[in-house]
């Protein structure tokens, strides 16, 4: 069975450009969550989805950022203008049920920001 | 909100050894701790979870065991192999809430 489908898997651009990263969650889930991952801050929740309907962006960290999902099987996060402290791991996950439930991980893509 | 803490940040075995990690969470709400392997470039994958209606897991060669009064639970990995190399998260959520929280992970080094 197909996981969680990440692109691009990696990412290098230049301060300012705007940067989109997509995700296809696994077939079925109903949950969708947006990761960030750095050495300082360990991995970070973004913002979840449910149905497709946005629940909790608290962990968005600035209005550059924005996370879209338009269908059960694809959601995007931007980033606009980007800068160089974006630059992280951003994983996607998603799961069947919510909380208390597994989360299922893509292989994540790795954004550098010059 | 929650805050977990795991220890320790490092941690080298000798093959065939055993590692256990620790963490602890501050939300006596959360009812649900599961546990990821992140090897290199990929992301986590869950290896074990526990729910706070149980005291020990297992599955083959990992355990996991949660003290819910004094808020921790930890990861066992007997008979550890080179393969198990990888950071290891423990986490920590309540169903009434959709937000897991993570530890800062722990590098687990088994040398041949």
């Amino acid at each position: 069975d197909a996981g969680v489908i990440q692109s691009p898997r990696h990412e290098v651009t230049e301060m300012g450009q705007e940067v989109t990263l997509r995700c296809k969650p696994i077939s079925g889930h109903d949950y969708l969550f947006w990761y960030r991952q750095t050495m300082m801050r360990g991995l970070e929740l973004l913002i979840y989805f449910n149905n497709n309907v946005p629940i909790d962006d608290s962990g968005m960290p600035e209005d550059r950022f924005s996370a879209k999902m338009p269908n059960a099987s694809f959601s995007t996060l931007k980033i606009q203008p980007s800068e160089p402290r974006d630059s992280a791991v951003y994983f996607c996950a998603s799961s069947l049920g919510g909380s208390a439930q597994p989360q299922h991980f893509g292989d994540g893509t790795r954004l550098s920001i010059l | 909100g929650e805050n977990v803490e795991q220890h320790p940040s490092t941690l080298s075995v000798q093959e065939g050894d055993s590692a256990v990690i620790k963490c602890t969470y501050s939300d006596s709400a959360s009812n649900y701790f599961p546990w990821y392997k992140q090897e290199l470039g990929k992301g986590p994958q869950l290896i074990i979870d526990i729910r706070s209606n149980v005291g020990e897991k297992k599955d083959q060669r990992i355990a996991v065991t949660l003290n819910k009064t004094a808020k921790h639970f930890s990861l066992h990995i007997t008979e550890t192999q080179p393969e198990d190399s990888a950071v290891y998260f423990c986490a920590a959520t309540k169903a009434a809430g959709n937000k897991l929280t993570f530890g800062g992970g722990t590098r687990v080094l088994v040398k041949p």
